[in-house]
């Protein structure tokens, strides 16, 4: 079945620093949506990529999903204390979802 | 965008004994379906619940376990049967109108699931 790997599992970040997660599938996929889940919340949907190299921003979200269609990264810039949370990717191929293990993001002031 | 109520928030169960948890949408959809977050994990897929007719069950999970009905296209019920501590999880209902216009999945506030 489909499989989407996500890394890292946690990321640790100083407040203003960047960083990236990314995403990778063992198929090629119809779309690949983003999710963010807040200590104690649900998944709340970010955004869908469905083109082959295409890149949305966010304000200081970057999303980008690769030619192939098999990996996606989201990238932040200046990260905030209000960026804390789990970042899912969400890949798929006929009608499911599959879920990315989870980037958990912890911020340092 | 879909508001979705879920409940209960949360439970503490005796094992072998069973949990029915609802999702009620405020709108039509085409698809709901269960998942099942394990603390600090990713969501899993249980199942779509198929209105008028069974669920589609993923790997690993069965219909003697996990019963779920949709009764109309608003509503829908899993039930966590014989639960054991394994069963501890948090459970997520979801609903997506796959083939519209809106591409995102909406998510309840999930039933936060105790076994002892």
């Amino acid at each position: 079945g489909q499989q989407v790997m996500q890394i890292p599992q946690y990321q640790h970040v100083q407040e203003g620093e960047d960083f990236t997660t990314y995403c990778n599938s063992s198929t090629t996929l119809s779309n690949i949506q983003w999710y963010k889940q807040r200590p104690g919340g649900h998944p709340v949907f970010l955004i869908q990529l469905v083109k082959s190299g295409e890149v949305k921003k966010q304000k200081r979200l970057t999303f980008q999903f690769g030619e192939a269609k098999k990996n996606s990264s989201l990238h932040i810039t200046a990260t905030q204390t209000t960026d804390v949370g789990t970042y899912f990717c969400a890949g798929r191929a006929d009608y499911k979802l599959s879920f990315g293990a989870g980037t958990t993001v912890t911020v340092r002031a | 965008s879909a508001v979705i109520s879920q409940k209960p928030s949360r439970d503490i169960c005796q094992r072998g004994t069973s949990l029915t948890i609802q999702c009620q949408v405020d709108s039509q959809v085409t698809m709901m379906f269960w998942y099942r977050q394990q603390p600090g994990q990713s969501l899993t897929l249980i199942a779509t619940a198929n209105q008028g007719s069974e669920a589609t069950y993923e790997s690993g999970f069965v219909i003697d376990k996990f019963p779920i009905s949709r009764p109309n296209l608003t509503f829908s019920t899993l039930t966590v049967s014989n639960m054991s501590p394994e069963d501890s999880s948090i459970y997520l209902c979801s609903v997506e109108d796959v083939w519209g216009l809106r591409p995102e999945a909406f998510f309840g506030q999930g039933t936060r699931l105790t076994v002892v």
